[in-house]
């Protein structure tokens, strides 16, 4: 199992619908997790930090995480048409404390 | 607040010769990281540091060395740069170290000949 795994996309999503992003990890014992997105030719931003279970709302995003499951996810409300880009989602491992990011997400909003 | 800063912005760059990107954050942040981002592969760290005088490896630290005489700056040196170097180096700073969330800098595209 790769350490960090999201879906490449592209998630085409209608304009003023629910984009739901997902990421999954293989370290159980993880502490911290983030959202970053990236435009293309730019530099990943951050959009979102969680660090305990359940959900950690913020604007129209809500970052949801299931440590038993071990997922982590994205949920992007009235999607607009800005919000298409890359979502990198990324990981502090428990075993040796580094931050592994996954390969992220292409997500498209169609107007 | 400029944030991080990074130069260039882009180079071209003859294989065989060495060459420092800069990287400057004004936040007083105590860490400092270098990605490189290729396609396909996702943003790897090269190095990192965790505060003024130290320094780590990191994923792919191979042909690169880092420096941190100071909070603010943390240049990244290719030796005797390669191709397999042509990539986007990405410099971040985080307040507290690897558990708390990071800043990326603008970027340099380097591309090795």
């Amino acid at each position: 199992q790769k350490e960090v795994e999201q879906n490449s996309g592209p998630l085409s999503v209608p304009e003023g619908a629910i984009a739901s992003l997902n990421c999954t990890y293989s370290d159980r014992g993880s502490q911290s997790f983030f959202w970053y997105r990236q435009y293309s030719g730019k530099s990943p931003e951050l959009i979102m930090f969680i660090y305990s279970n359940g959900d950690k709302e913020d604007g129209r995003f809500t970052a949801q995480l299931n440590k038993a499951s071990q997922y982590v996810s994205l949920l992007i409300r009235d999607s607009q048409p800005s919000d298409s880009a890359t979502y990198l989602c990324a990981v502090n491992m428990n075993r040796d404390d580094k931050i592994i990011f996954g390969k992220g997400t292409r997500l498209h909003i169609l107007p | 607040i400029a944030g991080i800063t990074q130069a260039p912005t882009s180079q071209i760059l003859a294989a065989g010769r060495r060459m420092t990107l800069r990287c400057t954050q004004d936040m007083r942040h105590n860490a400092m990281y270098w990605y490189r981002q290729d396609l396909g592969l996702g943003l790897r760290l090269i190095h990192y540091s965790n505060t003024a005088g130290t320094t780590g490896k990191g994923e792919v630290p191979d042909g690169y060395s880092v420096s941190r005489a100071n909070t603010d700056d943390f240049p990244l040196t290719l030796a005797s740069a390669v191709p397999s170097q042509t990539s986007v180096y990405f410099c971040a700073s985080s307040e507290e170290g690897i558990r708390s969330e990071q800043y990326f800098g603008p970027g340099t595209r380097l591309t090795v000949t």
